[in-house]
């Protein structure tokens, strides 16, 4: 079975503090995504990367970077944390590029006071 | 702009009934449809993945069809339980990049 974790469940921070949220895989997954997830909105898509230290613009990624240099491990930075970032951080990972399933972990309630 | 679209948004069911979710999308031009399934407050669980070739996808009492030329997939949930009970999500996957664009999802409440 594929598994997706993520550093912490729950997350509290305040504004203007670096974040960091980690996210590791342990099937060598070529691709891993960040999503952030609000109610009324969705699911968005903030970066994703397709290797090793290659990386992409989602829909959303103003306020937001990220790392990866290792295959398994794909961070998520929010340099200066502002409240309007307080969400749900969802990490994916999938085996290639396209028509491949997206899997999932637990998610990372952030809270920016 | 690809648009997906989950109704209804909600739906409360005696268990036991056997009940249709349904998706439409707005670009015939995909990849992939996902169906998945999330608990509240935790992550994506992946239900079923249709190629774009194929028509429809079994797993257990789930089957999901699709339909490219109309813009729309169904979830059929046969013989429903309480453990059904969550919001379900579609999300097609664009031919020309690696993106998901997801549904607002249809949260589902079967009741004992």
């Amino acid at each position: 079975d594929v598994k997706v974790t993520q550093s912490s469940r729950y997350l509290v921070k305040r504004t203007g503090e670096k974040v960091f949220l980690e996210c590791v895989q342990d099937m060598d997954h070529e691709n891993m995504f960040w999503y952030r997830q609000d109610p009324g909105l969705g699911l968005r898509l903030i970066y994703f990367s397709y290797d090793v230290k290659m990386k992409e613009k989602g829909d959303i990624p103003e306020g937001y970077s990220v790392s990866r240099e290792k295959k398994e491990r794909f961070s998520l930075i929010l340099e200066s944390a502002s409240t309007n970032q307080t969400s749900m951080y969802l990490c994916a990972s999938s085996l290639q590029a396209l028509s491949y399933e997206q899997y999932f972990g637990p998610g990372t309630r952030l809270t920016v006071t | 702009k690809q648009e997906v679209t989950q109704i209804p948004a909600a739906l409360s069911v005696p268990e036991g009934e056997n009940l249709v979710l349904n998706c439409s999308f707005t670009d015939s031009a995909i990849y992939n449809l996902q169906w998945f399934r999330q608990d509240p407050g935790k992550g994506l669980t992946s239900l079923l993945l249709i190629q774009s070739s194929q028509r429809e996808q079994t797993s257990g009492r789930l089957n999901a069809s699709l339909d490219k030329s109309s813009g729309r997939s169904t979830l059929y949930i046969a013989a429903s339980q309480p453990g059904d009970s969550a919001t379900y999500l579609c999300a097609v996957e664009l031919d020309s990049s690696y993106k998901l664009i997801f549904g607002s999802g249809t949260r589902l409440l079967v009741r004992p």
